[in-house]
């Protein structure tokens, strides 16, 4: 099986733009989750989505943004981009069906650097 | 609110050396827990993980973990640790039911030849 695909894998945005960042499943995946990562500060959880619906979300503020295809593929979207904003963001996928064995799986990353 | 610490940020060791990584997580739940490596230029990639069963978990490369319930622990050991070892590890635990995964800070770890 193919892997977690994130595409773009390198981005350059300039305060106040948006940036949309794509995550495409493994193939019968149902549940993406987003992360940032940053030096210090590990994984941060963004959202999770499973079949369209958001079922989780962390401590973000509103300018983060996601959402879920029926071919599960999801896109993150970021507004009024700040400095801080510069990280690692990882898509992992699980099948989500609730089991209670549910592991996850990661994408490469798209690391975007906002100046 | 659900939390993983790893005391360990930053761990340097020489070949052959054992290892030894902290984890703790703070919810009484029922958790599953998950030990991830990043190696430099690569993705995470899963270690091991524990669901229930056995509190001794081996997974891959030698690493195992030990699931103590009464300390909220899941450290990770390797007996004789390698250079190609060197990599940043993230513990991580799932709440059950709530899909939402919780990591830790993560250790760097530096195996010197």
């Amino acid at each position: 099986k193919a892997g977690v695909t994130q595409t773009p894998r390198y981005l350059i945005k300039t305060r106040g733009q948006q940036v949309t960042l794509s995550c495409s499943p493994i193939s019968g995946h149902r549940s993406v989750s987003w992360y940032q990562q940053t030096p210090g500060q590990g994984l941060q959880f963004l959202f999770e989505y499973f079949s369209e619906t958001q079922r989780n979300k962390g401590n973000f503020p509103g300018r983060f943004s996601g959402r879920q295809f029926s071919n599960s593929r999801s896109e993150m979207n970021v507004s009024t981009l700040e400095l801080g904003d510069s990280a690692l963001y990882l898509c992992a996928s699980s099948p989500g069906g609730g089991m209670t064995q549910e592991t996850q799986y990661f994408g490469p990353g798209t690391r975007l650097l906002v100046l | 609110a659900q939390s993983v610490s790893q005391h360990n940020h930053h761990v340097i060791l020489s070949e052959a050396a054992s290892l030894e990584l902290g984890c703790n997580y703070s919810y009484g739940g029922t958790v599953n827990l998950f030990w991830y490596v990043q190696y430099p230029g690569q993705h995470l990639q899963l270690l091991l993980k524990y669901f229930s069963g056995d509190p001794l978990v081996k997974g891959i490369k030698g690493f195992e973990a030990e699931f103590i319930k009464s300390k909220f622990s899941f450290n990770l050991r390797k007996p004789s640790v390698q250079w190609s070892d060197t990599a940043e590890y993230f513990c991580a635990s799932l709440l059950r039911g709530t899909y939402k995964y919780i990591f830790g800070t993560g250790t760097r770890l530096k195996v010197l030849a």
